[in-house]
């Protein structure tokens, strides 16, 4: 299976809102819902963010929020903070047990 | 809490075979599926595989030949082996869990370790 496609980069300035894609096919994110969304700040753990396309863990704050029309999936970010610049990278199940990254989303806030 | 550390060597000499191991603690091996994960320098994560706690394995086709995942539940441990290594496979190395969605289903990685950095040179 191929990487899912995502932006290398997208910015954007405190407080306002940004989206990230995650660009699949119908043989993963177009038919299953099983997107997750992890934030990667280097040297540190990749934490999960979304999962489910729109689910989101406990401690994770409502201003991200996951979405899926087709065979993309996004994830969004209101109210833009520092704190929020790091590497998005979503995650799909693609069938028969396989499983795909996206090529990751750096993110910076202006 | 569950916590996950991965442990091995952090040099590997091409040709040769990348071990590395997952020690998981804060909760028991049993009833979930165990992953490792990569990330080359620059570039986007890998999923490399996953194996259930009783051994049933899944691994990513383009790295199928070379592959080999493992686990130890008395020592809560789950093991990745790579051989015929090159610089290709120079990468941070993760272990994770999976965590189950809303249909029963494992469908996202909910724990994660803090990375190893492992480089394939002579």
């Amino acid at each position: 299976q191929s990487a899912l496609t995502q932006p290398r980069s997208v910015s954007g300035s405190p407080g306002q809102s940004v989206t990230i894609s995650c660009t699949g096919t119908s043989s993963d994110v177009g038919t299953y819902n099983y997107v997750s969304w992890y934030q990667h700040h280097p040297g540190k753990a990749p934490k999960l963010m979304i999962y489910d396309v729109n689910h989101r863990p406990s401690g994770v704050p409502d201003r991200f929020s996951g979405s899926k029309s087709g065979n993309t999936a996004s994830l969004t970010i209101s109210g833009l903070q520092a704190e929020d610049e790091a590497d998005y990278s979503c995650y799909s199940y693609a069938g028969n047990s396989l499983w795909v990254f996206g090529g990751g989303t750096k993110l910076t806030v202006l | 809490q569950v916590q996950l550390q991965e442990s091995g060597p952090g040099l590997v000499k091409p040709s040769e075979t990348l071990s590395l191991t997952c020690t998981v603690s804060g909760d028991s091996i049993s009833g979930y599926y165990w992953n490792w994960i990569r990330q080359p320098p620059g570039k986007g994560l890998e999923w490399i595989g996953f194996i259930y706690y009783s051994g049933r394995t899944m691994y990513n086709p383009s790295l199928n030949s070379r592959v080999t995942i493992s686990v130890d539940t008395s020592k809560s441990q789950f093991s990745l082996n790579l051989s015929s290594v090159t610089a290709a496979d120079t990468a941070i190395y993760y272990c994770a869990r999976y965590g189950y969605g809303y249909d029963g289903n494992p469908t996202h990685l909910v724990y994660w370790g803090q990375g190893t950095l492992v480089s394939v040179s002579s």
